[in-house]
Parts: C-alpha cells; sequence; structure tokens
C-alpha cells in the first residue's frame, strides 16, 4: 500500500528552464508534506514544506504547491540550475513518522 | 547542519552473522529513526525511538531490532543477517514539535554476501 507515489522516475531539464516534480498520496490523514532532497553517497536534506491548510509555499527558486482535493503536490524549481541534479523525494506526515515516495532523479542539462 | 554520525560507514557481512549499526546524535532531539534506502521503494522506516528505551515498528521491522539506552545513540542490530538485508541505512533525528521535519545521516551501506 503506496501512501506516496512519485510516478516519474527520472525528469531531465535544461539549465533555466523549470523543474517540475510531482507527488501523490492516498492518505488524508497527512498535515504536512515535505520535499527531500538526496546527493549521492549523502543523507537526504530537508527542502521545503507546506501545512495541510496551505496551497502553496515559497522559498527562493522553489515552490511546492498542493492540491488537497485531487490528493497531488508538486515542486517547482526556477531557474533550474545544474547544482540541482540530485534525487527528490517527496514525503507525508502525520505526527512524528514520515512517508516516502520512491524519489524522482532529476538531471539539469547545461 | 544538524549533528549527526553513523558507523561504519561501509561493511561487508556474511550472512548469518549479527550486525550493528551506530546512530549518535549531538542535537539533543528526542526522536531518532532508522530507514532503508532500496531502488524503487524510496526511504522506509524501520524502528524509531521517542525517548531513552522508548522505541516501536516502522514499516519493515521484521529480522531488526534497535536500543536506545542514551538520548544520543541508537543503535540498530541484524541478529542473523540475510542478503534481503543489503541495503542503505539511514539513521534520521528530529525535535519534538515541529512539521515532521527530520535531519538525516550521511548513511551506512551495508552488503550481506
Amino acid at each position: 500500500d503506496q501512501q506516496v507515489k512519485q510516478n516519474s522516475p527520472s525528469l531531465s531539464v535544461q539549465e533555466g528552464r523549470i523543474s517540475i516534480l510531482n507527488c501523490d498520496y492516498t492518505n488524508s490523514m497527512f498535515d504536512y508534506f515535505l520535499w527531500y532532497k538526496k546527493y549521492p553517497a549523502e543523507g537526504p536534506t530537508f527542502l521545503i514544506s507546506i501545512s495541510s491548510i496551505k496551497d502553496k509555499n515559497e522559498d527562493g527558486r522553489f515552490t511546492v504547491f498542493l492540491n488537497k482535493s485531487a490528493k497531488h503536490l508538486s515542486l517547482h524549481i526556477v531557474p533550474s540550475q545544474p547544482g540541482d541534479s540530485a534525487v527528490y523525494f517527496c514525503a507525508g506526515t502525520g505526527g512524528n513518522k514520515l512517508v516516502f515516495g520512491a524519489g524522482t532523479i532529476l538531471r539539469v542539462k547545461s | 547542519d544538524a549533528g549527526i554520525t553513523q558507523s561504519p560507514r561501509h561493511k561487508v557481512t556474511e550472512t548469518g552473522t549479527p550486525v550493528t549499526l551506530r546512530c549518535h546524535q549531538t542535537e539533543n532531539h528526542r526522536y531518532m529513526y532508522w530507514y532503508r534506502q532500496d531502488p524503487g521503494h524510496g526511504l522506509r522506516l524501520i524502528h524509531y525511538s521517542y525517548g531513552v528505551k522508548d522505541t516501536d515498528k516502522g514499516e519493515v521491522s521484521d529480522g531488526y531490532s534497535v536500543s536506545r539506552s542514551k538520548t544520543e545513540d541508537f543503535l540498530l542490530t541484524l541478529e542473523s543477517a540475510t542478503s534481503s538485508q543489503t541495503s542503505v541505512y539511514f539513521c534520521a533525528i528530529s525535535p519534538v514539535g515541529q512539521s515532521g521535519e527530520q535531519y538525516f545521516g550521511p548513511g551506512t551501506r551495508l552488503t550481506v554476501t
């Protein structure tokens, strides 16, 4: 039972363009959603989060959108940079446990 | 960066042997977690701790046990390692009350031959 799904295993984007990473969830009890970024041979690092009562949260080049009716969230990176190339995980939480998606590999080409 | 270390960083062991992985934090956070990362599965929770000697199972706890005798240390033990436990293991910590945000260690790559 996958509560959080990232249906695109990989995404390739040109430097300077927008990257859009998508995530779907099934658990209506999640009250926060988070995005993590992971480089090879390192632990994941927190990127941005959004409360379930919001529909948008922005932090610099990163914006997360939440559509509760569709149980869908997306991460927008504008403009994309080569250093953004990494694996991106979305996660939902209803307390102190995170449920992660399988991840999307983002490649930003220069 | 949150002060989290994991040891060892790499380990190769044989099927049937016991293995213990250590997570150490200097942040005095209440919550500590063990995850495994496998291709196609993302990060899956093995066990977590919400205080000294207080632990609970996660999604994939079979074959694993944990112990937390001090706030700063959280141990993950594979009693009898199997090839299916070959994975990258991450420890994470979290302060109480935040919006689920967790801080991850650098990981331990475990290979069971």
